[in-house]
């Protein structure tokens, strides 16, 4: 069973510049989280979709998008680029949202954004 | 709010000596907690979770962690360290079972010394 995969691994931007970044989920899993880790604020909840649907949005600026589509799999835009954003970018999937029993999220190995 | 706090953000232990990775946490309601680890350029692996069952909890790779409700605290321990166990570790939080977002501590770097 294939795991989280996320494109790309490395990207580099410069300031103003946007980005997307992909993630597709477990074969079978409908909820898609975004987490960002920086050395500084660490791992951060960015946002959660399900069925197409955020449903849940973490404590960033309106800079930070995403989007399901239909096979669940799920991208995220950031634009305007800050140095600020340079970080690890990581998704994960779970089978329905919950985050026990078998719903435990399962993370790809993310997306390395440097902002110069 | 639910928070978690990771006391040390580094440790060093030799090969074959006890691992202890300390996790308290701060909620108005009975937790779920969770034990990530970390290896370089990879993303995070579930090693355990609590979900309110038994309060000692077993994972993979040896590492086990006990639910403490009158420390508020959720040690991560593992009796003898391996040079692969090298890697950051990172508690979370979450106040339902039906939640969907993780809180995280900071992590702790634990290093295994030969």
């Amino acid at each position: 069973k294939a795991g989280v995969t996320q494109t790309p691994r490395y990207l580099i931007k410069t300031r103003g510049q946007q980005v997307t970044l992909s993630c597709s989920p477990i074969s079978g899993h409908r909820s898609v989280s975004w987490y960002q880790q920086t050395p500084g604020q660490g791992l951060q909840f960015l946002f959660e979709y399900f069925s197409e649907t955020q449903r849940n949005k973490g404590n960033f600026p309106g800079r930070f998008s995403g989007r399901q589509f239909s096979n669940s799999r799920s991208e995220m835009n950031v634009s305007t680029l800050e140095l600020g954003d340079s970080a690890l970018y990581l998704c994960a999937s779970s089978a329905t949202g919950g985050l026990v029993g078998a719903n435990v999220l399962t993370f790809g190995a993310g997306s390395r954004l440097t902002v110069l | 709010a639910q928070s978690v706090t990771q006391l040390g953000s580094h440790v060093s232990v030799s090969e074959g000596a006890l691992v202890l990775l300390r996790c308290n946490y701060s909620s108005s309601v009975p937790p779920y907690l969770f034990w990530y680890v970390q290896y370089p350029n990879q993303g995070l692996q579930l090693l355990l979770k609590y979900t309110s069952a038994a309060t000692l909890v077993k994972g993979i790779n040896g590492f086990e962690a006990e639910f403490k409700k009158s420390e508020t605290s959720f040690h991560l321990t593992k009796p003898s360290a391996h040079m692969s166990d090298a890697a950051e570790y990172f508690c979370a939080v979450t106040l339902s079972g039906s939640a969907r977002q993780l809180t995280f501590g900071s992590g702790t770097q634990l290093t295994v010394l030969p």
